[in-house]
């Protein structure tokens, strides 16, 4: 099946700091993509639809001048949570609609833990 | 507003047959789908259901019923293994992003 690459697998900074987290659709192009945010034993919150060549489209709540995503190609998005703090720790994943319409595949997820 | 319900927890016995229950309210509805997620890992897809009635992918079956709202992922033969969280998702129109409902904890025991 499709596969989606996401990088880093975890990530700790400090406080104030920026990090960004590549995800990639390695064997397919992925037009659109997909930015969840999961707490521990929590459901899997979309955060914004990322458009390939546009500006991505954030879901209610969601600052996008703090979650910066970026879709340059259709195989690379890229999201950069900006002036971290704690409440920002999370799993985040990223995900891209396969050749069968129907079908989400995920990335491996990033666990990011801001001290 | 947006809801898909499902049970919170459910546990089982290696070789018993299990169903989560999924009923769902949303503005517009495309397809239901499932996923499985142990801890610390990616989703991974199970089954979609466009269609009402059922759809079997191994020991795993899903159903969907669209005049109620509600569809289930029926576990045949459970294994250790399939210990992790089950999350029904719709999607409400084609090409957009999934709604996950909150997940349901499967435990299998030997």
């Amino acid at each position: 099946g499709a596969v989606v690459s996401q990088h880093p697998s975890w990530v700790i900074c400090k406080s104030g700091t920026s990090v960004k987290i590549e995800c990639r659709s390695l064997d397919f192009q992925a037009t659109t993509m997909f930015w969840y945010r999961q707490f521990p034993k929590q459901s899997l919150m979309l955060m914004a639809t990322s458009n390939e060549g546009s500006k991505a489209t954030y879901e209610q709540g969601v600052e996008k001048d703090k979650f910066l995503i970026n879709h340059a190609s259709l195989t690379l998005s890229t999201l950069t949570v900006t002036s971290a703090h704690p409440e920002d720790s999370s799993f985040y994943i990223c995900s891209a609609r396969g050749p069968e319409n129907e079908k989400l595949f995920f990335g491996s997820g990033t666990q990011l833990s801001v001290l | 507003g947006q809801s898909l319900e499902q049970p919170s927890e459910v546990t089982a016995v290696e070789g018993a047959i299990v169903q989560i229950n999924c009923t769902y309210q949303t503005s517009g509805f495309y397809g239901l789908s499932w996923y499985q997620q142990h801890d610390g890992g990616a989703p991974t897809f199970l089954s979609y259901n466009g269609l009402d009635g059922l759809e079997e992918t191994g020991r795993f079956s899903s159903f969907l019923s669209r005049s109620d709202s509600y569809g289930y992922l029926l576990l045949q033969e459970l294994q250790m293994k399939d210990s992790a969280s089950y999350f029904c998702a719709v999607i409400q129109q084609a090409g957009t992003a999934l709604i996950f409902g909150k997940g349901t904890t499967l435990s299998v025991s030997s």
